[in-house]
């Protein structure tokens, strides 16, 4: 079956401006995750939903930053009034049930802040 | 500061010799799992190890955990160029209900042809 899809892959977007980013889970994995990934750094965990609700968003790094997801499967995450350093690999991951189990990634957005 | 952090940072080896790569964690753990990312992009995952076992094997890989030292290493045998890439090691870090992986900030391994 499809694995996790994200889209944009690329988003080249003005310091300032709002961007939708969205993850589309593996069918019927209840359990989704937000990574930021920086140049040469490892994976910054931002939000985890489990169905459509968040019990942790416990990393995500401001208030412009929001997530949801609807139906129990796509997801967005918005950053509103982008800055530089909001750019970075947006990542995406999926698990069938819990979150320490097996994750899938999506190939991740780069998001590029001028 | 990060559950798990790999050691070393980069390795860079001949084709055909074998990679060991390290994991150290601070809390207990259910379970310890590697994942591999190429060019930045998604990660994929490589295996995972549970806090009653000792060691597993996948093809060319072979995990251990050492639950008294909390760590795990990651070897790779016979290794291919193709190999090349970035290893993440994940650990959960469960909190009740809220159970989470915690990534390390990854070895960069180069396998020159």
């Amino acid at each position: 079956g499809a694995g996790v899809s994200q889209s944009p892959s690329n988003k080249v977007t003005e310091k300032g401006k709002d961007v939708e980013l969205r993850c589309d889970p593996i069918s019927g994995h209840t359990a989704l995750y937000w990574y930021r990934q920086s140049l040469g750094q490892g994976l910054e965990f931002l939000i985890y939903f489990q169905g459509n609700s968040a019990p942790d968003k416990s990393g995500l790094p401001s208030d412009r930053f929001s997530a949801e997801r609807t139906g129990g499967s796509v997801s967005t995450l918005t950053i509103q009034r982008t800055q530089q350093e909001d750019s970075a690999v947006y990542l995406c991951a999926s698990s069938l049930v819990r979150a320490s189990e097996t994750q899938y990634f999506g190939p991740g957005t780069r998001l590029l802040v001028l | 500061s990060q559950q798990g952090e790999e050691d070393p940072q980069a390795l860079s080896i001949q084709e055909g010799e074998n990679a060991t790569m390290n994991c150290s964690y601070k809390t207990s753990i259910n379970n310890l799992q590697w994942y591999r990312q190429n060019s930045g992009r998604g990660l994929v995952h490589l295996i995972l190890i549970r806090s009653n076992e000792r060691e597993k094997h996948s093809g060319r890989l072979r995990v251990t955990l050492d639950t008294s030292k909390k760590s795990s290493s990651l070897l790779i045998t016979a290794s291919r160029a193709a190999d090349t890439a970035s290893y993440f090691c994940a650990t959960d870090a469960q909190t009740g209900a809220n159970s989470k992986l915690t990534f390390g900030k990854g070895i960069t391994l180069s396998v020159r042809p």
